[in-house]
């Protein structure tokens, strides 16, 4: 299977910070990468697809990036509401697989 | 709007088989690919596997001797059957549609429902 490694697991961080995620496929996968957010007893929210894409209705401060093997997903500026669990997840070839998540936690 | 909503027992014995049906609504169940995932309690996402409307069908490698995905285009369900369940099956169960255009990114899905695998 494709692995995918998600780093930090867990980061501090205050509103108005930039925060970066990272996500390592363990092959190519080209630009199958998404990125969700889970909010505690919610289901997951799909917020970036195919890498890049943002999906409709997400805040513009919400970004990604990578092709290949490493991916980025980017908060420009830190809300209260974005303080969250953060997972990559991949396509391209089966088994779907995801990251093991990033906990945004307030400094 | 398409919504899905799962239901299904809470609570199921070891060794006996889970049964979870995911009901969609605003949508037809004719179009796109339907999808189970699971989270156990505090920890992250796996993927359980899909089917297409047309039928085909791909499981999760871990799972695909116990796992059965069927759809029922009568009553625009889909359901998960998962045998010999232990207590490693509990979990929250998602059932999930991906975005238009893919197949594996999902922006539609279920509220979740939780199974427990307990004597």
């Amino acid at each position: 299977d494709i692995q995918l490694t998600q780093s930090p697991s867990s980061l501090s961080a205050s509103v108005g910070d930039r925060v970066t995620i990272t996500c390592r496929a363990s092959q190519n996968i080209i630009t199958y990468l998404h990125w969700y957010q889970q909010k505690a007893g919610k289901a997951p929210k799909l917020l970036i697809y195919a890498a890049s894409r943002l999906e409709s209705g997400v805040p513009s401060r919400f970004s990604g990036s990578g092709s290949g093997t490493d991916f980025t997903l980017t908060i420009s500026s830190l809300q209260p509401e974005d303080f969250a669990t953060y997972y990559c997840q991949r396509g391209y070839i089966s088994p779907w697989t995801f990251g093991q998540g990033t906990k945004v936690e307030i400094k | 709007q398409v919504q899905l909503q799962e239901s299904g027992p809470g609570l199921v014995k070891p060794s006996e088989t889970l049964s979870l049906t995911c009901t969609v609504s605003g949508g037809s169940i004719s179009t796109y690919s339907w999808t189970w995932i699971r989270q156990p309690p505090g920890k992250g996402l796996e993927w359980i596997g899909y089917m297409y409307y047309t039928g085909s069908s791909d499981y999760n490698p871990s799972l695909k001797s116990r796992v059965t995905i069927s759809l029922d285009t009568s009553k625009n369900q889909f359901s998960l059957k998962l045998t010999s369940v232990t207590a490693a099956d509990t979990a929250v169960y998602y059932c999930a549609r991906p975005l238009g255009g893919t197949n594996d990114a999902f922006d539609v899905w279920g509220q979740g429902t939780m199974v427990t695998v307990s004597s």
